[in-house]
């Protein structure tokens, strides 16, 4: 069965960091691009940031650009979302999914995981 | 950036189709992409559904029913989700996406089985 299995979210003050932690199994980790979408608390989806499945290529959204770096462990099964210098509006639960093709492209993201909460408040 | 405009809510009866539209900003065109939809009822994650491009480019996600089903109305520059023969189930969040450059999500339109 496949599997996602976040881990890492929590409270943190304006200005602070934090490491989300994407634990995967269940299938060929490599084989798969990875991505983290978030949702605001009542709101809806925005995608965040990909990794292709050999972690050679990565990519962001303008709002987290410079800010969130995307990384994977594939000998761990692990991708890994670090957030610097987080503002009130990240805000979120954030969600990875696998995306259907190892290059990060035109595909749909399934499964999904349960999701962590990241709070950013002072 | 291109924008995907969902209505906020639906209602439809049991047994009866729900129609969910997702009208693609007007500097591009349904046409040329691929449209995926999700579904999320409360406090889960979402669930791919399914994809729809044209009638001999579209996808199905594993398990998911056939009374789920899309297409498009170019005229009006959307995606269709069409869900027939409603189930209390059905009642939930869907979002519609697509990848123009990078991905798009639409707003959500929460569907109501009353």
């Amino acid at each position: 069965e496949v599997q996602l299995l976040e881990s890492g979210g929590g409270l943190v003050q304006p200005g602070g960091s934090l490491r989300l932690s994407c634990a995967a199994s269940g299938f060929m980790f490599d084989n798969y691009a990875m991505t983290w979408v978030r949702q605001a608390p009542g709101k809806g989806l925005e995608w965040v940031s990909a990794i292709s499945g050999l972690g050679d290529s990565t990519y962001y959204s303008d709002s987290v650009w410079g800010r969130f770096t995307i990384s994977r462990d594939n000998s761990r099964n692990t991708v890994y979302l670090q957030m610097n210098s987080l503002r009130v509006e990240d805000t979120a639960v954030y969600y990875c999914a696998r995306v259907e093709t190892a290059v990060f492209g035109v595909a749909s993201f399934d499964p999904w995981g349960q999701g962590t909460l990241v709070t950013i408040s002072s | 950036q291109p924008v995907l405009t969902q209505p906020p809510s639906s209602s439809a009866s049991p047994g009866e189709s729900a129609r969910l539209t997702c009208t693609l900003s007007s500097d591009i065109s349904a046409s040329n992409y691929k449209i995926y939809w999700y579904q999320q009822k409360p406090g889960s994650p979402p669930k791919y559904l399914l994809y729809y491009k044209s009638d001999s480019d579209k996808g199905q996600g594993s398990g998911v029913p056939s009374r789920f089903s899309g297409s498009k109305d170019v005229s009006a520059n959307a995606g269709i989700l069409l869900i027939s023969g409603l189930q209390s189930e059905d009642e939930a969040d869907y979002y519609c996406m697509i990848w123009p450059s990078n991905v798009v999500f639409g707003g959500g339109t929460r569907l109501t089985v009353l």
